[in-house]
């Protein structure tokens, strides 16, 4: 069965200093791998994927994140954090050759002080 | 485009009401899904579909039933409303396969079931 852990329910960081919010799963098959944000009283946001090829993905808003196969990790990172930055974060998984069923973890509140 | 769009945004439901939820996007993707959204759970997954007349279920598919009779609809239905679907309802899109895949989320339905 596919599953998500995002081990942290908060990460707090201050503004200029780099953030790293947590994420492992666990697949039968080829992970595809997303982080979506969530603002207040908002839907998510698509921030950025993992599908094949490089194990470093860059998203949007400057967020990057590494897939570590022997790890099984999907940690989404950012150089320089912002106070804009302060939200809900989801990791989301899906089997690449299986169902088109959605995993997604439990979020992380990042708060970014100034 | 208006994207994904959900109604009503806010619904209050006596044990035992049905009703039910809707969602549209105009982007043409193939695949909708339906989440719900509780505090400490994340979001689960409901029910979703790959393309008209087509339907699986979610993680958490019980007391809600779903069709999809065009590619721009796929309305959420609660036959007999409990206060455990007391939720935040998301509906979102994509098209399928490894490109473009990341999911567009309607800004949510909550739902208070009295």
């Amino acid at each position: 069965a596919q599953s998500v852990a995002q081990p942290e329910d908060q990460v707090n960081v201050a503004e200029g200093n780099p953030l790293t919010v947590k994420c492992t799963y666990s697949v039968s098959g080829n992970p595809y791998l997303f982080w979506y944000v969530q603002y207040p009283n908002r839907g998510l946001q698509f921030l950025l994927k993992y599908i094949t090829g490089d194990n470093l993905v860059k998203g949007s808003y400057g967020f990057e994140a590494e897939f570590n196969k022997s790890q099984t990790s999907f940690h989404l990172k950012k150089p320089s954090a912002l106070v804009s930055d302060s939200a809900l974060y989801f990791c989301a998984v899906r089997d690449g050759a299986g169902t088109y069923k959605y995993i997604f973890g439990t979020g992380t509140r990042l708060k970014v002080l100034a | 485009n208006a994207g994904v769009t959900q109604t009503p945004k806010f619904q209050v439901l006596k044990t035992g009401q049905s009703m039910t939820l809707q969602c549209a996007q105009d982007m043409n993707h193939e695949y909708m899904s339906w989440y719900r959204q509780d505090p400490g759970m994340g979001l689960r997954l409901i029910h979703y579909s790959v393309g008209a007349g087509i339907t699986d279920q979610g993680e958490v598919p019980n007391g809600y039933n779903v069709s999809r009779s065009t590619t721009e609809d796929f309305p959420l239905r609660l036959l007999s409303a409990a206060p455990s679907q007391t939720s935040v309802y998301f509906c979102a899109s994509s098209y399928v396969g490894q490109r473009n895949n990341e999911q567009f989320f309607g800004p949510g339905t909550r739902l208070t079931v009295l």
